[in-house]
């Protein structure tokens, strides 16, 4: 089975300085990695993909993730951090199953912008 | 992308009772899915939901507890049956309509068993 991890529970950063959150994943084959955020009281929304191609995928609200096959590694990075990112971000890998190629989820890593 | 409609978006229940969550899509998909989030968790996957046949459960989900229904291409329903304080907790629903956007997801129904 497919599987991602996120290391830190929570990133602190203050307003304006670049923010990193990191991701880590285990796939055979080749992977399809997600990333998500969660607001307060609302749904998932999705931020970018990676399937192939560019190991720098640009997302939304400014928010890009480099692929690294060697490190494993799908962190997610903006460069300059707002305090309307404070959320919690969650990273995705797409497992096949007989069911059908479902979400797997890491653990979430929440993201608190200081201004 | 797809718009899901998903309703009640929030629910307080007595233990013992049901709770039936709704999921409209506004595009014909042929696999939904339902997860559930936990106080302070990840989001874990109950079930896939194609249209027409059974459900297929994960591992520590079962059908009596969590009965799905998938009547037609745009609409899913979840019931969390014989609740319990345990099952408090954020239920969405999801589809990937591989257009470029992921797997979106509906707004959530936060669930919590008194």
């Amino acid at each position: 089975a497919q599987s991602v991890a996120q290391p830190e529970d929570q990133v602190n950063v203050a307003e304006g300085n670049p923010l990193t959150v990191k991701c880590t994943y285990s796939v055979s084959g080749n992977p399809y990695l997600f990333w998500y955020v969660q607001y307060p009281n609302r749904g998932l929304q999705f931020l970018l993909k990676y399937i192939t191609g560019d190991n720098l995928v640009k997302g939304s609200y400014g928010f890009e993730a480099e692929f690294n096959k060697s490190q494993t590694s799908f962190h997610l990075k903006k460069p300059s951090a707002l305090v309307s990112d404070s959320a919690l971000y969650f990273c995705a890998v797409r497992d096949y199953t007989a069911a059908g190629n479902k979400l797997t989820f890491g653990g979430g890593t929440r993201v608190l912008v200081k201004p | 992308s797809a718009v899901i409609s998903q309703k009640p978006s929030r629910d307080i229940c007595q233990r013992g009772t049901s709770l039936t969550i709704q999921c409209q899509v506004d595009s014909q998909v042929t696999m939904m899915f339902w997860y559930r989030q936990q106080p302070g968790q990840s989001l874990t996957l109950i079930a896939t939901a194609n249209q027409g046949s059974e459900a297929t459960y994960e591992s520590g989900f079962v059908i009596d507890k969590f009965p799905i229904s998938r009547p037609n291409l745009t609409f899913s329903t979840l019931t969390v049956s014989n609740l319990s304080p345990e099952d408090s907790s954020i239920y969405l629903c999801s589809v990937d309509l591989s257009d470029g956007y992921g797997y979106t997801f509906g707004s959530g129904t936060r669930l919590t068993v008194v």
